[in-house]
């Protein structure tokens, strides 16, 4: 069974740039979520998707980040402008319908963002 | 708000010493508790996990017993492998949310 997958792996930008990030789940897996890791800490939630749904933006800064699931399968997570404080790593993570059971979240390798 | 408080690392053992790394959790609701596993250049993987109190989860020789009475989710191994280093996440999650909540990360380096 294939993973996650991300892409790119690695981007360098200059604040106040744009950048776009991808991510494809696992086949069949309902709920997708973008977590933001900054170096030294533990991931943090940035947003959740049910199919093409939003179920939890609360910790999005919408200002400057935007993520769309158009089809409810691949998913795009978009910074515009960058800032400093924005170098991170951006995770995916995809699981199965939750309202069936507890499932367990699979995340992919992360996108490795810094900003100059 | 929840929150998870784990040991600061990094933690530095010798091969085939046992493993502590602790973890305490605040958490409003009946939390389910994980530990995830971060190996050099790969993405974040499912360790164990425990959903009620006194499970105990375990895999690959860790394990980790859910304790409601001191908030805690300690990870233990008896005899870690250099295969072992890695940057352990402790993490919980509220019942009827799916949102992960985690600790810092404790990067662990086992040496021959």
């Amino acid at each position: 069974e294939a993973g996650v997958a991300q892409s790119p792996r690695y981007k360098i930008i200059e604040k106040r740039q744009s950048v776009a990030f991808w991510c494809n789940p696992i086949s069949g897996h309902a709920t997708l979520y973008w977590y933001q890791q900054i170096l030294g800490q533990g991931p943090k939630l940035l947003i959740q998707f049910q199919n093409n749904g939003v179920v939890d933006d609360s910790q999005l800064p919408k200002d400057r980040f935007s993520a769309e699931r158009l089809k409810g399968v691949d998913s795009t997570l978009k910074i515009q402008p960058a800032k400093l404080e924005d170098s991170a790593v951006y995770l995916c993570a995809s699981s199965l319908d939750p309202r069936l059971a507890v499932q367990t979240q699979y995340f992919g390798p992360g996108t490795r963002l810094l900003v100059l | 708000g929840d929150s998870v408080t784990q040991m600061e690392g990094p933690v530095t053992l010798s091969e085939e010493a046992f493993l502590t790394i602790n973890c305490t959790y605040t958490a409003t609701g009946y939390p389910s508790l994980f530990w995830y596993v971060q190996y050099p250049g790969e993405g974040l993987q499912l360790l164990l996990k425990a959903t009620k109190a006194d499970d105990k989860g375990s895999n690959k020789g860790f394990e980790a017993t859910y304790r409601k009475e001191t908030t805690s989710f300690h990870l233990e191994k008896g005899s870690v492998q250099v295969s072992d280093s890695a940057v352990y996440f402790c993490a919980l999650r509220l019942f009827g949310n799916e949102k992960l909540t985690f600790g810092t990360g404790t990067r662990l380096t086992i040496i021959p």
